[in-house]
């Protein structure tokens, strides 16, 4: 079974810092690009980064530039998101995502996502 | 960035009626070179991650029940639900993948009436 697992979600205060974990099973992850997608309570879902099969490329949404950052160990079939200076929008739920197809196109849609992990950010 | 823009916000159709979701782009999601259109639809139930249901703003998943239907081209989309199920209540996203940022639209929240 293809299954995706997120783990690392917490109470952070703002500024702080926080890394959140994906391990993939039922696939390798070396073949396909990934994804984290965030989503606010009460809100629509929001694209944050992905990453390519082999970690050359990524990509970030301007609202975590410079903040977040997205790496993998194909190694381990696990995705990872390093997110510092953490403010109070961040809070959301924060799924990790793989690209459907395992093509080498950075323009994806996502199929399966993992159960998500909460992040609150607040004092 | 490619905005969009769903509408209604929220719909209540009754049982074995048609549900009809539009989302609009801000620019078009059409691809010139392959005649494709990148845009995608999901489906979310309270506590769950979205779920894919259509790609290619008309090709349905695998094991998507074929009351969902997605058509549309360029800028205007539609998802249609067939003969709406008591399962399908939900909101539903559309997604286009055109360009980073991938975005998502507001969403539609589905009830029964």
């Amino acid at each position: 079974e293809v299954q995706l697992v997120e783990s690392g979600g917490g109470l952070v205060q703002p500024g702080g810092s926080l890394r959140l974990s994906c391990v993939a099973s039922g696939f390798s992850l070396s073949s396909y690009w990934m994804n984290w997608v965030r989503q606010a309570p009460g809100k629509g879902p929001e694209w944050v980064a992905n990453i390519k099969q082999d970690g050359s490329e990524k990509n970030y949404v301007d609202s975590v530039k410079g903040r977040f950052t997205i790496s993998r160990d194909n190694s381990k079939n696990s995705l990872s998101l390093q997110m510092n200076s953490l403010r109070v929008e961040d809070t959301a739920v924060y799924y990790c995502a793989r690209d459907h197809t395992g093509g080498s196109s950075q323009y994806n849609w996502f199929d399966p996502w993992g159960q998500g992990t909460l992040v609150t950010v607040s004092s | 960035d490619f905005v969009l823009t769903q509408s209604p916000d929220f719909l209540a159709v009754s049982l074995g009626e048609r549900a009809t979701i539009n989302c609009k782009s801000s620019q078009s999601v059409l691809y010139s070179s392959n005649n494709k259109n990148y845009l995608a639809w999901y489906q979310q139930k309270p506590g769950q991650p979205p779920k894919l249901l259509i790609y290619w703003a008309s090709t349905r998943e695998s094991g998507v029940p074929d009351r969902f239907s997605g058509s549309g081209s360029g800028t205007d989309f539609t998802l249609t639900i067939s003969i709406l199920q008591a399962e399908d209540v939900a909101v539903y996203y559309c997604q286009q993948y055109y360009d980073i940022p991938l975005t998502f639209g507001g969403g539609t929240k589905v009830e029964i009436k």
